[in-house]
């Protein structure tokens, strides 16, 4: 079973709709959580941690569900920018440090 | 912010050479460098971490012959594919943490995109 799993999409929407990602975890001792964005032949950047109290950064917001071993992200008012595929991060340290474990990503698309 | 580059960003080689990537931190001393691999539209896999001044300890199912690694500085560690075979072609990523920046963050480099002729 693989540490992470994500949903790969890909996911089309249109400028401004509202799109989720789901992803699931399998070690119940992970630690921290986050969300990466990654661009067509580039390497991955921190999009935002994650928190069991759900955190927002502007359009952006990450929930962490740790009974079910789940974490989303919610992404609102899409822009065409915003197309990237999107990896759900788990680390069993509580930061970056260390090994971390990384899904497959789901593929967005924001079409205008 | 603190910033690690590689070098060089894509790679075309014949079956049977060898390639060199080098993943420098530019701005602070990297303790600790991991180096990792990603096949088209699968998810990075940690191939290796690597401390300043000591042995790297590969992942399960990586094999150090081949990929042999090398952290000898606080800003330079250095993947060297041996013999390459078509295989061996993706997207090399490697990140660095360490003192300097904030140390409680991994930095990723670039990546390398090697193509096995």
């Amino acid at each position: 079973r693989k540490e992470v799993e994500q949903d790969p999409g890909p996911f089309n929407v249109p400028e401004g709709a509202t799109v989720a990602f789901n992803c699931t975890y399998s070690n119940s001792a992970s630690q921290s959580f986050f969300w990466y964005r990654q661009d067509c032949r580039k390497e991955p950047k921190l999009l935002m941690s994650v928190y069991s109290s759900g955190n927002e950064d502007g359009r952006f917001t990450a929930q962490l569900n740790r009974a079910s071993q789940y974490i989303s992200l919610l992404i609102r008012d899409s822009k065409l920018s915003d197309s990237a595929t999107y990896l759900c991060v788990v680390n069993t340290r509580g930061s970056t440090l260390g090994r971390l474990y990384f899904g497959r990503g789901t593929q967005l698309t924001v079409w205008p | 912010g603190a910033v690690v580059s590689q070098h060089p960003s894509w790679v075309i080689c014949k079956s049977g050479t060898s390639v060199k990537i080098e993943c420098r931190s530019l701005d602070f001393q990297a303790t600790t460098m991991f180096w990792y691999r990603q096949f088209p539209k699968q998810s990075l896999m940690l191939m290796a971490t690597s401390n300043e001044g000591s042995k790297a300890t590969y992942e399960q199912g990586v094999e150090k012959d081949k990929f042999l690694i090398n952290h000898a500085s606080l800003t330079l560690s250095t993947l060297t594919v041996t013999s390459a075979h078509p295989e061996d072609s993706s997207f090399y990523i490697c990140s660095a943490s360490g003192t300097g920046g904030n140390t409680d963050t991994q930095y990723f480099g670039p990546g390398t995109r090697l193509t096995v002729l």
